[in-house]
């Protein structure tokens, strides 16, 4: 079976850093990836972890650790339109299975 | 490139009617999923097809649903007959090899049953 954990909720200020964790336990890995998903709409990739380890893509880095069955997203320099639902998804053979998905309030 | 298209974007129907969700996915993927969303349960794995073939439907919730992939630019997934508690967001997302696996999703199908 799977089981992958993340907080329902986290508010903060524009200009700010949240840092959303992911931690999970399935019958197997094949990566992790996190989304991003706006109200009313379709999720949207932002980043994939296969190894043990830091990924950088602008404003946003997720961390992976294998041993730990643990991840987290690093939002830097929040701006309004971060505010959205962040889905965190560990992929199975073919097969993603997705966390319930974190909702972040961005306040001015 | 157009991305993955679903329609219809929304769908009201009665109990006991058949619905039809159609999707196209992106041109040259050989993966398709299907989703669906609520509150309640969240993003969950309906069904997927690898070159049209289907894989694995073992998150298809019961045998109202069906899904089909004739060819490698159209799916659909029917709900027949379908029930209130089928109301829900229906995503359907694909992936290619060159794409370090990534899943892209259609803008989605919200159903309502009434």
């Amino acid at each position: 079976g799977q089981n992958i954990d993340q907080p329902t909720e986290m508010t903060a200020t524009e200009g700010a850093i949240v840092q959303i964790n992911c931690t999970y336990q399935t019958s197997g890995f094949n990566g992790l990836f996190w989304y991003q998903q706006h109200a009313g709409e379709a999720p949207t990739f932002l980043s994939y972890n296969v190894l043990d380890g830091l990924e950088e893509k602008g404003r946003f880095s997720s961390f992976l650790s294998r041993s730990k069955g643990y991840s987290y997203l690093l939002l830097k320099e929040l701006q309004m339109k971060d505010s959205a639902s962040y889905l965190c998804a560990v992929r199975d053979q073919d097969k993603l299975s997705f966390g319930a998905g974190t909702t972040v309030t961005v306040r001015a | 490139d157009a991305g993955v298209i679903q329609s219809p974007r929304h769908e009201v129907t009665e109990m006991g009617q058949e619905v039809t969700l159609r999707c196209k996915p992106i041109s040259g993927h050989d993966y398709l999923f299907w989703y669906r969303q609520t509150m309640m349960r969240g993003l969950e794995l309906l069904i997927y097809f690898n070159n049209n073939v289907p894989i694995d439907d073992s998150g298809m919730p019961e045998d109202r649903f069906s899904a089909k992939m004739p060819n490698a630019s159209f799916s659909t997934l029917k709900i027949q007959p379908s029930e209130p508690r089928d109301s829900a967001v229906y995503f359907c997302a694909s992936r290619g090899l060159a794409d370090t696996d990534t899943q892209y999703f259609g803008p989605g199908t919200r159903l309502t049953v009434l």
